[in-house]
């Protein structure tokens, strides 16, 4: 039973870098794609981006110019990394695999963290 | 970006009852429509994709539909555990996007 784990700070100060790591387990990461998604109660559910296992990336354009999406394969995880960050990245950050089937749609989730961007 | 758009945004039924969520797309979506059920303080579970493919170990009482760029979410006999919210997304077009939600709870 393939689980996934988000892990990073809870709290980033406006203008610095949001940072976070997904931590997959109980399978591999290949054959799949990898997401990020986040929630806030202005926005609903958002899609961030998504990277396959060979490293293909694909983003929100309304975020592409702020977000990275990397992999870690000998560590089985991972990241996103968001700049210049404001509070209206304030959100529920989640992590997530795509099926194999449909890369876009997603069927195995993580618990979500949540990110507060307050000085 | 491709909006979509549920109905209603709550829905109070009995245990037992027919629910019925739908889902409006702004432009065709060739049929790539995935459904989510969201408990309160948990991460959405994906229920169906693909518009009407039922995800592994989802209860059969769920089902999807679609008739052009609307696609219906039923739940044939409503259940305390289903009390959720209910998010529509579409997975066709870059970014892929969700409807605002739909809140089911029991009467």
């Amino acid at each position: 039973q393939v689980q996934l784990q988000e892990s990073g700070p809870g709290l980033v100060k406006p203008s610095e870098t949001l940072s976070l790591t997904c931590t997959v387990s109980g399978g591999s990461i290949s054959s799949y794609y990898w997401t990020w998604i986040r929630q806030s109660p202005a926005k609903g559910l958002e899609w961030i981006g998504n990277i396959f296992y060979s490293g293909t990336t694909d983003y929100n354009p309304s975020l592409q110019s702020r977000v990275s999406i990397s992999l870690d394969m000998p560590k089985i995880q991972f990241s996103l990394r968001l700049t210049s960050v404001s509070a209206a990245d304030t959100a529920v950050y989640y992590c997530a695999r795509g099926l194999n089937s449909d890369p876009y749609g997603m069927d195995v989730w993580g618990q979500g963290t949540t990110v507060i961007v307050s000085s | 970006d491709t909006q979509m758009t549920q109905s209603p945004s709550s829905v109070s039924a009995s245990v037992g009852e027919r629910v019925t969520i739908t889902c409006r797309a702004s432009e065709d979506i060739n049929g790539w429509l995935a459904w989510y059920q969201q408990r309160p303080g948990k991460a959405p579970q994906l229920l169906i994709y693909g518009g009407s493919t039922l995800q592994s170990g989802v209860p059969a009482r769920f089902s999807g539909s679609e008739s052009g760029t609307e696609f219906t979410l039923t739940i044939s006999s409503l259940q305390a555990e289903d009390c959720a919210t209910y998010y529509c997304q579409q997975t066709d077009k870059l970014p892929p996007t969700f409807g605002q939600g739909t809140k089911v709870d029991i009467k």
